[in-house]
């Protein structure tokens, strides 16, 4: 069984587009992450949710909408697709505190053409 | 500050040779959490290890071990008798004990050839 699974997992999209990714986890954990990673293979914190409420919003493009239903999903939405939107972007899941083990998803290619 | 840095942008070696990467950390708290991932090139991150920071013991497992020195601020991962599947992009985080976030290094691409 996957325990963070998110999909699409390759999406290849025109600039101005809108689209989403989705995210879910079956591990128990009340708090999940959307993380970039960018072509130079850094990578950094977008959003984090705790049981469904937004916890850590970092310097992200108002394009960028997280969404989570409920603890075990969390959704990003993307509006007006641009050329430097293109990475991989992570979900990734954790129990909160503690300094707990934060356990990803396998990762969605974005690319805008 | 929360800081992690890996010196170490690509290592290459010759597969049975053993190799040490290196990471550095900056931390303001007493509590705190080490880990390291690798990301092989299919691109998923894996998990290999989380460490807190009053627990100094090295660690091995298999052809895996970790150094921890909080003297040095240092949490380096040597892999023993390196094989062609340890080829991968390895990372080292730090995560405080009531923060959300957790702070990469910038990873070290490391090669292991036939």
């Amino acid at each position: 069984d996957t325990a963070v699974s998110q999909t699409p997992k390759y999406l290849v999209t025109q600039m101005g587009n809108d689209k989403s990714i989705k995210c879910e986890q079956n591990l128990g954990h009340d708090t999940m992450y959307w993380y970039k990673q960018d072509s130079k293979k850094f990578l950094k914190i977008m959003f984090s949710y705790n049981n469904k409420e937004l916890i850590i919003n970092e310097t992200v493009p108002n394009r960028f909408s997280p969404k989570s239903p409920d603890k075990a999903h969390l959704n990003l939405h993307i509006n007006s697709l641009e050329l430097g939107d293109s990475a991989v972007y992570f979900c990734a899941s954790s129990h909160m505190t503690g300094g707990n083990t934060i356990y990803f998803g396998e990762g969605s290619w974005l690319t805008v053409v | 500050a929360q800081k992690v840095t890996q010196a170490q942008t690509e290592i290459s070696v010759v597969e049975k040779e053993d190799v040490t990467l290196d990471c550095v950390y900056e931390t303001r708290d007493t509590t705190y959490y080490l880990f390291w991932y690798k990301q092989p090139p299919s691109g998923e991150l894996v998990f290999l290890i989380r460490r807190n920071s009053f627990d100094e013991q090295n660690e091995i497992s298999g052809r895996y071990s970790w150094n921890f020195q909080k003297s040095t601020s240092s949490f380096n991962f040597t892999i023993t008798a390196s094989q062609v599947v340890d080829s991968a992009v390895y990372f080292c985080a730090l995560r405080y004990y009531n923060n959300n976030d957790m702070r990469f290094g910038a990873g070290t691409r490391l090669t292991v050839k036939p």
